[in-house]
This record gives C-alpha cells, structure tokens and sequence, in this order.
C-alpha cells in the first residue's frame, strides 16, 4: 500500500536513554516532516526536509537530531530522553509547493512515546 | 505570521444532527485552509482542502465547508452526524509556494450521541 509508515508505533525508555524513530514514504514526495502531538492533542511542527535538505527547524531541544538519508526517509534521533518527551511523534510527508499553490500533508500512523 | 482559532474544544450532537466545526483563521497573505480528521490511535487524514478555486469545498464522507474572506472562517459541517463521524478535528492554515508551514488549529473533539 502506498503511505507514510513508522516505526515502532510504540516505544517505552527509561529518562536518560535514546532513542530513534524510523519514517518511510512511498508517495513521491519530495519534503517530510516531523510533528509533536502532546496530551492535549495539540500538534506543533519540529522540522522539515525538502529532498534531504533540513528546511524548518523549529525551536527544538538539540537533544532531537532529524535525519534524512533520502527524500523517501526521514529519521529522528534522541539523546537523554526527559519526562516531557513523553507525546506521540507523527512523521508526515508532501510535494514541496511551487509559488501559486499548496499541498496536503500526508501523516503517519504516529509513535507513541513514553519516558518513564 | 498565521493562526487558526478553534471554537469548542469538545462538541456533542446526536446521531443524524447537523455538525458544525468552527474554524477562524489569521494570515497576513492570501490563506490555504485544510480540515484534517484523527481517529483514535491514528494519524490524521485530509477531509477536504481550500485553495481558492471555489469557496465551497465538498470533502469525503459527506463533509463541507465554506470559506468567509469577510468573516476570516471556514468552518466545517455535515448535514446528519454518523457514529463513525466521533473523532478529532483539526483545521490548518499554510499559504502558497515556498517553505510551507501549516499551522494547525488545537483541535475539536466530535461526539456523536446515539
């Protein structure tokens, strides 16, 4: 099936420990994201590739280190894990938008994390 | 700079009751509007899209919404509420070209009350 998977869907650690999160696309699409979703529900953007070229990067701890081998992968790495890393990361991915228009995101199943 | 406001956190209707999502928004340049659905356990899927070429958009499983310039609203409804319809809803704004960001709104809880 063509879509945005990630993995693992669940991921439980221990505060001080890291750990990464693995996202793939089969859509074509040229720029991934990654997006933090709190206990709220509320959905705030962390960084963004356009063909493995780091284009947003938000005001992120540098304990969160995003990778993109290529423009169908995009990785995200973290060091010594906090409580308050604790949320649910969905990875998601579109065509990059030429001037005159804008493209949808397509979102991954998301990852939940828990720090214990 | 943009934002969306939405109205209602929780919203509950009974089975086959109009919904109606309320949806502000504030851009500086010409808006792009989506309406994003989240189930439990699920990542988000696009319900339907604004991008200027009509301002009524229809978009799946029966949901539309209009686009007010005057009142700076796109606020979703659907004409009878299904159970399946429970879920988050999400509206998001980006604009045109370039490096998109799309700022997405708190989100509203649907309840549908049989």
């Amino acid at each position: 099936d063509t879509a945005v998977s990630q993995t693992p869907k669940y991921l439980v650690t221990q505060m001080g420990n890291d750990k990464s999160i693995k996202c793939e696309q089969n859509l074509g699409h040229d720029t991934m994201y990654w997006y933090k979703q709190d206990s709220k529900k509320f959905l705030k953007i962390m960084f963004s590739y356009n063909n493995k070229e780091l284009i947003i990067n938000e005001t992120v701890p540098n304990r969160f280190s995003p990778k993109s081998p290529d423009k169908a992968h995009l990785n995200l790495h973290i060091n010594s894990l906090e409580l308050g890393d604790s949320a649910v990361y969905f990875c998601a991915s579109s065509l990059f938008a030429a001037s005159g228009k804008s493209y949808e995101q397509y979102f991954g199943p998301g990852t939940r994390l828990t720090v214990t | 700079a943009q934002s969306v406001t939405q109205l209602g956190s929780h919203v509950s209707v009974s089975e086959g009751a109009l919904v109606l999502l309320r949806c502000n928004y504030s851009s500086s340049v010409p808006p792009y509007l989506f309406w994003y659905v989240q189930y439990p356990n699920q990542g988000l899927q696009l319900l339907l899209k604004y991008t200027s070429a009509a301002t009524l958009v229809k978009g799946i499983n029966g949901f539309e919404a209009e686009f007010k310039k005057s009142e700076t609203s796109f606020h979703l409804t659907k004409p009878s509420a299904h159970m399946s319809d429970a879920a988050e809803y999400f509206c998001a704004v980006s604009h045109s070209g370039g490096y998109q960001k799309v700022t997405f709104g708190t989100g509203t809880k649907l309840q549908v009350i049989p």
